[in-house]
This record gives C-alpha cells, structure tokens and sequence, in this order.
C-alpha cells in the first residue's frame, strides 16, 4: 500500500463542465500516472508525471491535462467533459522507473 | 503502439478448479506483470516475472515468462471464492508507458 488516496471517489457531472480528479501520495515516489479503465479495454494511460513540473501524454490524453506543482499531488483536469470521458480513473504511483506501479482506489465519473 | 492481447476475457469456474490464462505481446518485453484487481478497487501486483522461461509463484499462482519473450502465462490452483477478480497482465515496466492487457475477469461458482 503506496498511501495513495484519490478524490472525488464517485462525481457525475454535465457535458461541457469543467472537472478536476486528484490524485494525494504520501510516499514521495517521483513517478505519478493517469489512467481510465473502461470495458474491454483495460487501463490506458492518459497522462504521466516524472518529476515536479514535469509531466508527458500517455496513449489517449485528448481533451485531459494535468499539472504537479507539488511531489504529492497530481492533478487531472477535463477542460469540458464529454460522454466519451465517463470512466473509471485510477492515479498509479512509482518510485523509480524500475519499480512497481501502486494504484489508488479509483474515481468513477459519469458525464450526462 | 505495442498491444497486449489477453484471453480469455472472462471465465465462469466452480471453486476448485484450477485456472489459466495467457497474454501475449506485438512485441518482445524483457518484463512481464501480473496484476489483479478486487470489485471497486484499484489494480495490485500479483507476480513479477524478469527472465524468458521464467517460472513464479506466488501461494496458488504461478506465472511463466514464455521463451519467445512474447507471451506470458498465469496459472491459479484450486480456486477459492476471494479470487473472483480481473487480472491484467502488463509491460515493460520502467518505460513510464505501462501496457496493459484487457483483463480477464474471472467468476467463481460456489
């Protein structure tokens, strides 16, 4: 158990609202990631973080974008969500590039 | 991109019974993973597995490292209701581009 706690855990939202999940670690790994969970598809990583400030898209980071200002914390945005965005999204935490990823518990959104 | 294709994608067993399920890569990883994840929790890491030929176990599960570095596979012995789940399998590790398979998820009859 990385320490990683994820918020909101359940939101449903409008279509074209702004949404912003957060992702808390209390172990200090440097390595940070986004992933949505949908049927049949697995995780596919959305966006990832190396480091403070440092941040890379993932396979599907169209319409989301992230920020980590802080070692702890990282954030992910949906400028204006769409259906499409109605998921469950699970934030990974890992040491060091040859670590183990660690999973928070998950957020569901729904976007009407 | 490199896929993963994972099967089968779900299974319906009695308790007891023992399980497989296989994943196999476009591309050769020098890493395989082997994650489960419990209903409305998040993924956690069964077995690692690091050599071509490879053969892990952990408890009840066993994993292999398939010789081409292609393929991996996972085995759990004589099921129990807690293994009720979906498990991914996942690679390489330390590219900060986890790949993930579909999942299979498994149903245990009581």
């Amino acid at each position: 158990d990385a320490g990683i706690t994820q918020s909101p855990r359940h939101k449903v939202t409008e279509t074209g609202t702004p949404v912003t999940l957060r992702c808390h670690q209390t172990e200090n790994h440097r390595y940070m990631y986004w992933y949505r969970q949908d049927p049949g598809h697995g995780l596919r990583l959305i966006h990832y973080s190396y480091g403070v400030k440092d941040t890379d898209k993932g396979e599907v980071s169209d319409g989301y974008s992230v920020s980590r200002s802080k070692t702890e914390d990282f954030l992910l945005t949906l400028e204006s969500a769409t259906s499409s965005q109605t998921s469950v999204y699970f934030c990974a935490t890992e040491a060091g590039p040859t670590d183990t990823q660690y999973f928070g518990p998950g957020t569901r959104l729904t976007v009407l | 991109g490199q896929q993963l294709n994972q099967s089968p994608q779900s299974m319906f067993i009695q308790e007891g019974e023992d399980v497989s399920m296989n994943c196999t890569s476009s591309s050769i990883f020098n890493t395989w993973l082997w994650y489960k994840q419990d209903p409305g929790e998040g993924p956690v890491l069964l077995i690692a597995l690091y050599k071509a030929g490879e053969l892990t176990s952990n408890g009840r599960l066993t994993a292999q490292f398939g010789i081409t570095r292609k393929d991996s596979f996972l085995n759990i012995s004589a099921s129990i209701p807690s293994d009720v789940g979906i498990y991914f399998c996942a690679g390489p590790p330390g590219a900060q581009k986890l790949v993930f398979g579909q999942g299979t998820r498994l149903t245990i009859n009581p």
